[in-house]
């Protein structure tokens, strides 16, 4: 069955450094969503991705984030200057259309020291 | 704008006794619902969705839901516990037009034998 799925699976990085995180959504799929989950709070959405396009952002999403499908394949988030509080597990998440199921990868655990 | 409130952060049942897990919404529009499942180290996984057809939603491992719009409920239940169901149950509902999912706060769900 296909799957979505992210690298790294951990991701340790120092506060001020850029990190970039990787997803691979499903191929037939058109729509791509990047989401996070402090440790102990609700998962949060970031970003939508439509035909090489942000379709809607969060407040979270500020100037720092960034995403691209730099392929016809990855779908990337970059955190340009990380801070303390941008440690959390992100997920990338695709569906076919805005209103079908969203499919989840295993997630990417960022720690920021 | 849409919200979801699960009530109960942790629930312990014993194994083969019923599992309910409470998930209220708040909707400006007719909701789409979802729960999603998360086992340890992996991604969230659809468990069942609700999009205003049938108001009892049957979903995987044995798992439904029942719309109740009336309470504005979205409950989920299974008959009988196993322990391989030790996970832990988000709630969400679309909240933007570009089908952005809000999630719960999530309840972890742990099967005694």
């Amino acid at each position: 069955e296909p799957e979505v799925t992210q690298t790294p699976s951990h991701q340790v990085t120092q506060m001020g450094q850029e990190v970039i995180l990787r997803c691979v959504p499903i191929s037939n799929h058109l729509y791509f969503y990047w989401y996070r989950q402090i440790l102990g709070q609700k998962v949060e959405f970031l970003v939508s991705f439509y035909n090489n396009e942000i379709s809607e952002k969060s407040e979270i999403f500020d100037d720092q984030f960034s995403v691209e499908r730099p392929d016809g394949s990855n779908f990337t988030l970059k955190i340009r200057s990380t801070k303390l509080e941008d440690s959390a597990m992100y997920f990338c998440a695709s569906d076919t259309s805005s209103t079908d199921t969203q499919y989840f990868g295993p997630g990417t655990r960022l720690t920021v020291l | 704008a849409q919200s979801v409130t699960q009530l109960g952060s942790h629930v312990s049942v014993s194994e083969g006794a019923l599992v309910l897990l409470r998930c209220n919404y708040s909707s400006s529009v007719p909701p789409y619902l979802f729960w999603y499942v998360q086992y340890p180290n992996q991604g969230l996984q659809l468990l069942l969705k609700y999009t205003s057809a049938a108001t009892l939603v049957k979903g995987i491992n044995g798992f439904e839901a029942e719309f109740k719009k009336s309470e504005t409920s979205f409950h989920l239940t299974k008959p009988s516990a196993h322990m391989s169901d030790a996970a832990e149950y988000f709630c969400a509902v679309y909240g933007g037009s570009q089908g952005n999912l809000i999630f719960g706060k999530g309840t972890k769900l742990s099967v005694k034998p």
